[in-house]
């Protein structure tokens, strides 16, 4: 079965700081991954995804995310922070036969 | 290219009343077919999910059910709405497209019973 956590429900960053975003998963078959974003009283929006090859990824809007098969990790980062980054992120895995499987949300908060 | 579309956007509804919910995706064939649920502050839960037309699998048992009576249409029903219905509805559709699967999700529905 897979599993997907985010570390922190809540995250705050100041306007310009760096941005992490953490995420664990667990799949018994190499996983897609991929990251959404979810501003208020939106649906979800595709930031990025992992399916094979480079396990550095960019995303729209400047994050990125990295594969570590090794750490089964997925954590999303951007270097600087902006307001309009305020938002709630999920974390999700998908093995191409089952359901996305979601973490439980991040939400980032900015401060200026 | 591929595009969903869900609808409505908001609904209000009291206690005890049907609820149909619709989905319909475009550009691609024989996706699977999926229900999620966001109540507040809480994260997405899978409701039901569709490998095929009338094939339905439950993953929360409730008072919901979904059916898909067309390859790109899945519907989203209740017989009486409780109050515990409340939510925010995301339809989505995944399928092997270039560059590997395509999840994507609708615009949602926000629904809320009173």
């Amino acid at each position: 079965a897979q599993s997907v956590t985010q570390l922190g429900s809540h995250v705050s960053v100041s306007e310009g700081a760096l941005v992490l975003l953490r995420c664990n998963y667990s799949s018994s078959v190499p996983p897609y991954l991929f990251w959404y974003v979810q501003y208020p009283n939106q649906g979800l929006q595709l930031l990025l995804k992992y399916t094979t090859g480079a396990t550095l990824v960019k995303g729209i809007n400047g994050f990125e995310a990295e594969f570590k098969k090794s750490e089964t990790s997925f954590h999303l980062t951007k270097p600087s922070a902006h307001m309009s980054d305020a938002a709630e992120y999920f974390c999700a895995v998908y093995s191409g036969n089952t359901p996305l499987v979601f973490g439980k949300g991040t939400r980032l908060s900015v401060i200026a | 290219s591929q595009t969903i579309h869900q609808w409505p956007a908001t609904l209000v509804q009291p206690v005890g009343s049907p609820l149909s919910l619709e989905c319909t995706v475009e550009g691609t064939s024989n996706p699977n077919l999926y229900w999620y649920r966001q109540a507040a502050g809480r994260g997405l839960q899978l409701l039901f999910y569709s490998v095929g037309i009338g094939q339905i699998s439950s993953e929360v048992p409730q008072n919901l059910s979904a059916s898909r009576p067309q390859d790109r249409q899945f519907i989203l029903s209740s017989k009486k709405l409780l109050l515990s219905d409340s939510g925010f509805y995301l339809c989505a559709w995944s399928a092997l497209v270039a560059g590997g699967y395509g999840y994507t999700f609708g615009s949602g529905t926000r629904l809320t019973v009173v």
